[in-house]
């Protein structure tokens, strides 16, 4: 069974700056796809980026960027000029016949 | 282009009464699947629907059961309930099955309390 662990329950970032989620996840499987998901205190669960697992190339969105390393198994989020309307609880997810969610981090930024 | 659509938002049940909950996906949107979101156990995914059959199922008891009907929307039902079933319950749609190449996209949640 595919198994997603993120080991950061809580993390802190100053306004503007950078702050690093880490993931790392267990499968058996070649194709995948990987997923980080915002959820804030709406509770609406929110895309943040995508990552397919036959892509070399790390996935960016605008802020948002992801080191993704197959062979490591370990898929952290980057988050560059941190903003207060960051703040919220973070998921990866996996995804192969079913989405598998990690723990999560909260996010807090700090103004 | 309306979201998923989760009704309702909130529900106080009693221990032993059983509950319905509504999924609408995105228009054109054929899979909904389900998920229990808890603060001890995270969020597990509960079973999967497209084109009105269950294609993929969690590990949860059978009081937990769904259906999806042939505008895709769908339902899910827990019946006897328990306070460990006390969640945020959420629906995703997509338009394709999830092990596709396709986006999920999540209602706003259903908070059960079990009282």
């Amino acid at each position: 069974a595919q198994t997603v662990t993120q080991s950061q329950p809580e993390m802190s970032v100053q306004e503007a700056e950078t702050v690093t989620l880490s993931c790392t996840y267990d499968t058996s499987e070649s194709d995948y796809y990987l997923f980080w998901y915002k959820q804030p205190p709406s509770r609406q669960m929110i895309l943040v980026i995508r990552q397919e697992a036959y892509k070399q190339q790390n996935a960016t969105e605008n802020r948002f960027s992801v080191n993704f390393q197959k062979a490591a198994k370990s898929f952290s989020l980057k988050i560059s000029d941190s903003q207060l309307g960051d703040a919220a609880m973070y998921f990866c997810a996996y995804k192969g016949n079913k989405l598998v969610f990690g723990a999560g981090t909260i996010l807090r930024v700090k103004s | 282009k309306a979201g998923v659509t989760q009704t309702p938002r909130y529900l106080i049940k009693t221990r032993g009464q059983q509950v319905t909950l509504s999924c609408s996906p995105i228009s054109g949107h054929r899979s909904v699947s389900w998920y229990q979101q808890t603060p001890g156990q995270g969020l597990q995914f509960l079973f999967e629907y497209f084109s009105e059959t269950q294609r993929n199922k969690g590990n949860f008891p059978g009081r937990f059961s769904g259906r999806q009907f042939s505008n895709s929307r769908s339902e899910m039902n827990v019946s006897t309930l328990e306070l460990g079933d006390s969640a945020l319950y959420l629906c995703a749609s997509s338009y394709l099955m999830t092990t596709a190449n396709t986006e999920a996209f999540f209602g706003q949640g259903t908070r059960l309390t079990v009282v």
